[in-house]
């Protein structure tokens, strides 16, 4: 069964510090890695993603990739409190032979501090 | 909500009794899903499609059926929908399997079953 591993939180920081969050994911062959923002009672919403080959930085984002020891990670610089929400981590998966398919992390609560 | 809407938005339905959800998308994209998010486990996929009447089961696909008869629409029945059928659906679409399988989230469908 693949997996993709979340610290529920809450992440509790303060305005303006940097948020981490991380997930692990169980699959080697994974190539795919995507962050989900979702608000109470919204539906998730996408990121930013990232393949095997390298990071990337998107403004205030920044998502990180260790393949050797199978974690991705998500910065947040400046944070503010409109950051405050649950984190997806999805990492592409194997359903049915269709790579296209994601594996959810269940997420982490980020709660950004004024 | 990248061209997806979802009806009906929130429903009450009485157990036994079936009930059939509507995916609908404006983008043209080949892949369609569905997966139900529940507290304490996070985003699940229930069967998607990769394709016009081509369809395939997900993590948890007992007690719902799908059809797709044409692109822009993904039907999700529960043939007889029973209390532990109450969640939240949400449809989502992706460009293609090949690219970055980055899917994309409708609004959602909150399902009441008494």
């Amino acid at each position: 069964q693949k997996e993709v591993e979340q610290n529920s939180g809450p992440l509790s920081v303060p305005e303006g510090a940097i948020a981490s969050l991380n997930c692990t994911y169980s699959d080697r062959g994974s190539q795919s890695f995507f962050w989900y923002r979702q608000y109470s009672g919204k539906s998730p919403e996408l990121i930013m993603f990232i393949y095997s080959n390298g990071d990337k930085e998107d403004g205030r984002f920044t998502a990180q990739l260790n393949k050797a020891s199978q974690y991705v990670s998500l910065l947040i610089r400046d944070s503010q409190p409109s950051d405050s929400a649950t984190y997806l981590c999805a990492v592409n998966g194997d359903y049915g032979g269709s790579q296209g398919n994601l594996i959810f992390g269940k997420g982490t609560k980020l709660s950004v501090k004024p | 909500d990248a061209g997806i809407t979802q009806s009906p938005r929130h429903k009450v339905t009485e157990t036994g009794t079936p009930v059939t959800l509507r995916c609908h998308q404006t983008e043209n994209h080949r892949y369609m899903y569905w997966y139900r998010q529940d507290p304490g486990h996070g985003l699940r996929l229930i069967h998607y499609s990769y394709g016009v009447k081509d369809t395939d089961k997900g993590e948890v696909s007992d007690g719902y059926s799908v059809s797709r008869s044409k692109t822009e629409d993904f039907l999700l029945t529960l043939e007889s929908a029973t209390s532990s059928q109450t969640s939240v659906y949400f449809c989502a679409i992706s460009p293609t399997a090949g690219g970055g399988y980055e899917q994309y989230f409708g609004p959602g469908t909150r399902l009441t079953v008494t």
